[in-house]
């Protein structure tokens, strides 16, 4: 089945305990992105990934970082996370050439940082 | 900067009617937007992508319009059922790699 993962799914924490999300994808898609979700706010891009090693910010990439050693996966990095980190995450990806751009969407990190 | 407007405020509507989202954007026109649905808890799906040359796009009971003179889209429902509840977002490309979503309509079909 052609999917997104992501773990964990659930996690709470606390001020500057570093932490890393995975995000892992089986449809050999080239572009990936993180995203998180907050009320109000709508979806906000973090950091995406066009290719294996190539990276670039989003909107909102203050206190993140990402890498791409393998197409298959993009973790997240919180090196100190803050609890203006607390947000749900979404990891993307989508086969760039192609008509659709369609973006694949895991199913949710849920992070909560005390 | 570049913005994607959609109605926060949820939209219902009866069974068997057509539901209407409006999506607006700011500055230039994209090449394209994209317009996914969302259930609570889950993470967004695609549905439709309608480019700039496009005027329409059609899929089963879904369609999108592209109005760059008014710089909106809008995505309709048709014959909407009470399993069309969801929220919906709309998304443009805002560069080659990077996309700006809208922060999504809530839609609640009665039954």
């Amino acid at each position: 089945e052609a999917q997104v993962t992501q773990n964990p799914r659930y996690l709470i924490t606390v001020t500057g305990k570093k932490l890393t999300v995975t995000c892992s994808q089986n449809m050999n898609h080239e572009y990936m992105s993180w995203y998180r979700q907050d009320p109000g706010l709508g979806l906000r891009q973090i950091y995406y990934s066009m290719n294996v090693e190539v990276t670039d910010k989003g909107d909102v990439p203050e206190g993140y970082k990402v890498s791409r050693k393998e197409k298959r996966n993009f973790p997240l990095i919180l090196e100190s996370p803050s609890p203006n980190q607390t947000s749900l995450y979404f990891c993307a990806s989508s086969l760039e050439k192609g008509s659709s751009y369609e973006q694949y969407f895991g199913p949710g990190t849920r992070l909560t940082v005390t | 900067s570049q913005k994607i407007e959609q109605n926060s405020e949820a939209l219902n509507i009866q069974e068997g009617k057509t539901a209407t989202l409006t999506c607006n954007y700011t500055n230039y026109s994209p090449a394209y937007l994209q317009w996914y649905r969302q259930d609570p808890g889950r993470g967004p799906v695609f549905l439709l992508l309608i480019r700039e040359n496009e005027k329409e796009k059609r899929k089963e009971r879904l369609k999108v319009t592209f109005d760059t003179t008014l710089k909106q889209s809008l995505f309709h429902i048709t014959a909407s059922q009470p399993a069309d509840s969801a929220t919906y977002l709309c998304a443009r490309a805002a560069g080659t790699y990077k996309y700006i979503f809208g922060t999504g309509t809530r839609l609640k079909v009665l039954a």
